[in-house]
């Protein structure tokens, strides 16, 4: 079954800097991938996705870029703010499977200003 | 109305006791889901329902008993839980399974004393 490493577990920056997170997955056949944030005590929130036929999204400061070769993608978070700390979960999945999301093991942002 | 609703929202138990929690969405999405999160790690899933039929699951328990009345409405019934299934409940709705974005309810966090 789909296996998804997520790195780093923790991750400090300084307000204003950019943060990346990057995921390996090990399903070729994964072809959807989100990315969420969960602040402490709040739901997951989705807030950028890649499907395989795209190797790069942006969304403002955030963007997604995934290497289907390498099987691996990153989420980039420029000009990072305090309220940016949470953590952030990367997943994967296959809809041919029918697989329902493959969650790595989450990334604690914290940006100090 | 883009948002997943779940009552309630703390739950205290005893391990002999019977309740529900319950979860609700009117975006007329067919998938649902339902999973486990204990503190600074993943959402686990625990079960899928597609089209209101059991889809996923994931070797749970027979002391969690999961029920779709209806396409917006899905129960998780518990009883004679163990300390251990202390956790935040997520439940989840998709347009379908897989690739579509999941939206995720803001949780019950259950303790089981």
């Amino acid at each position: 079954g789909e296996n998804v490493e997520q790195h780093p577990s923790t991750l400090s920056v300084q307000e204003g800097d950019s943060a990346v997170i990057k995921c390996t997955y090990s399903d070729s056949a994964s072809n959807y991938f989100p990315w969420y944030k969960q602040e402490l005590g709040k739901r997951p929130q989705l807030i950028i996705d890649i499907r395989s036929n795209v190797g790069e999204k942006k969304d403002q400061r955030i963007a997604v870029t995934l290497n289907k070769t390498a099987k691996h993608f990153s989420l980039h978070i420029t000009e990072t703010q305090p309220e940016d700390s949470a953590v952030y979960f990367c997943a994967a999945s296959n809809s041919q499977a029918g697989t329902a999301l493959i969650f790595g093991k989450g990334t604690t942002l914290s940006v100090s200003s | 109305d883009t948002e997943v609703t779940q009552t309630p929202k703390h739950l205290v138990m005893g391990m002999t006791n019977k309740k529900s929690l319950k979860c609700e969405q009117h975006m007329g999405h067919r998938a649902m889901y339902w999973y486990k999160q204990k503190a600074k790690k993943p959402p686990e899933l625990m079960f899928v329902y597609s089209y209101e039929k059991l889809s996923i699951n994931e070797s749970v328990p027979s002391r969690f008993s999961p029920e779709c009345p209806n396409s917006s409405l899905l129960n998780l019934h518990l009883h004679a839980l163990q300390p251990e299934d202390s956790a935040l409940y997520l439940c989840a709705s998709s347009e379908g399974l897989a690739v579509y974005e999941q939206y995720f309810g803001p949780g019950t966090r259950l303790t089981v004393t």
